[in-house]
């Protein structure tokens, strides 16, 4: 499985700021994705980071307050633009497959990034 | 739409005692199931997982599942608990084909008595 590292691990912003949260993988895979779990929750799917084209963001998400990006195939970025507390929760990547190997159909998860807006 | 239904919140056994997590599914397909584990301040671990084939699997830790198509379950056990068991459970699912989501139960708390 791949080795997936996030940047920070966690932080604690004040509202009307941004943060980058960065993401690396120690191999090339096919598919990147952002996911929020808000304490005490589930995941929720934010987006997909498509390499060298825009995300493909889930509903009730829009780029303008998560923009992504994925400049290479072990690279992506989330940042979370003008954060509320509502924004804060545990921010994950997570990968899937290899080139040429098409899907393997499983999902591997970075540590996670604990956010808290105050 | 696939959909995964994780009844209760929060389990408690004692060490050495039966581990059972129920995960239901509702998809329009048999999709893949998976079941993941986070443990405190950590990210998720995937615990095993169910594609094709044998309807019983074994991941790690000791756990396993079974696939069971006409009651739509993905029931996680383990025969004997440990302290170390304790965390977040969660079963997801997953449609077969391209750019098909993972979309994830709300979890269960598995909480192991001494």
């Amino acid at each position: 499985s791949a080795v997936i590292s996030q940047k920070p691990s966690r932080d604690i912003c004040q509202r009307g700021t941004s943060l980058t949260i960065q993401c690396q993988v120690d191999s090339q895979v096919t598919m990147m994705f952002w996911y929020r779990q808000q304490p005490g929750q589930s995941l929720t799917l934010i987006a997909t980071a498509n390499q060298g084209s825009e995300a493909t963001y889930e509903s009730g998400f829009v780029i303008d307050k998560f923009p992504i990006s994925r400049p290479n195939l072990t690279f992506s970025t989330l940042t979370v633009s003008n954060m509320s507390p509502e924004d804060s929760s545990i921010y994950l990547c997570s990968v899937e497959g290899s080139p040429g190997q098409g899907t393997l159909y499983e999902q591997y998860f970075g540590p996670g990034t604990r956010l808290t807006v105050t | 739409a696939q959909s995964v239904t994780q009844l209760g919140s929060h389990v408690s056994v004692s060490e050495g005692a039966l581990v059972l997590l129920r995960c239901n599914y509702s998809s329009s397909v048999p999709p893949y199931l998976f079941w993941y584990v986070q443990y405190p301040n950590q990210g998720l671990q995937l615990l095993l997982k169910y594609t094709t084939g044998a309807t019983l699997v074994k991941g790690i830790n000791g756990f396993e599942a079974e696939f069971k198509k006409s009651e739509t379950s993905f029931h996680l056990t383990k025969p004997s608990a440990h302290m170390s068991d304790a965390a977040e459970y969660f079963c997801a699912v997953k449609l077969t084909g391209a750019n098909s989501k993972l979309t994830f139960g709300k979890g269960i708390t598995l909480s192991v008595r001494p």
